[in-house]
């Protein structure tokens, strides 16, 4: 069974500097998708990034970018430029790509305090 | 506005008793999810839905069921309810082939005393 770990349950960061939240992952499919997922004091579940397991280049979404490296089964997020509104929980999901099951698989979550 | 709705926001119910969920993903999507969070399992998925029929299933208990009408909109029936049960409880969709786009509602807090 897949399971993703995140091994920050907690950290924080100035505003305007960034930060680095960590996720690795265990599976043995080589096709797959990889989330980050933010849910701020609101709770709701806001999709950050998302990454296909076959294609090598890092997604990034505007401050947000992730360092996918498939052999060690890692997926860090990268956010730069902090902001007060980046507070807020942050969950690393894993999905398998094939066929139309689509069950996600979270992490326990870092939460992440941006600091003025 | 994720374009996904649910009902109610908050629900506070005694054990023993059973309450129903309900969710209506956004126009057009054909799959529904329905997953938990609580402090003790994390997020976790119960089950998914597409176009009426399940299609896949999670650590759902046996105590809670799930359906999804024709109108797409979906319900998750919780019933002999345990405090353990107390979670948030939220349901996502996505369109037709594009599971790895879900898009989640806000969520249906229960509390379960």
């Amino acid at each position: 069974a897949q399971t993703v770990t995140q091994s920050q349950p907690e950290m924080s960061v100035q505003e305007a500097e960034t930060v680095t939240l960590s996720c690795t992952y265990d599976t043995s499919e080589n096709n797959y998708y990889l989330f980050w997922y933010k849910q701020p004091p609101s709770r709701q579940m806001i999709l950050v990034i998302r990454q296909e397991a076959y294609k090598q280049q890092n997604a990034t979404e505007n401050r947000f970018s992730v360092n996918f490296q498939k052999a060690a089964k890692s997926f860090s997020l990268k956010i730069s430029d902090s902001q007060l509104g980046d507070t807020a929980m942050y969950f690393c999901a894993f999905m398998e790509s094939g066929g139309s099951q689509g069950n996600l698989i979270f992490g326990k979550g870092t939460k992440l305090s941006v600091k003025p | 506005d994720s374009g996904v709705t649910q009902t109610p926001k908050h629900l506070i119910t005694a054990t023993g008793q059973r309450v129903t969920l309900r969710c209506s993903p956004r126009s057009g999507d054909l799959s529904v999810y329905w997953y938990q969070q609580s402090l003790d399992q994390g997020l976790q998925f119960l089950i998914q839905y597409y176009n009426g029929e399940e299609r896949a299933k999670g650590n759902i208990l046996e105590r809670f069921s799930a359906q999804q009408f024709p109108d797409l909109h979906s319900e998750l029936n919780l019933s002999s309810l345990e405090l353990g049960d107390s979670a948030l409880y939220f349901c996502a969709s996505s369109a037709s082939g594009r599971k790895n786009e879900q898009f989640f509602g806000p969520g249906t807090r229960l509390t379960v005393l």
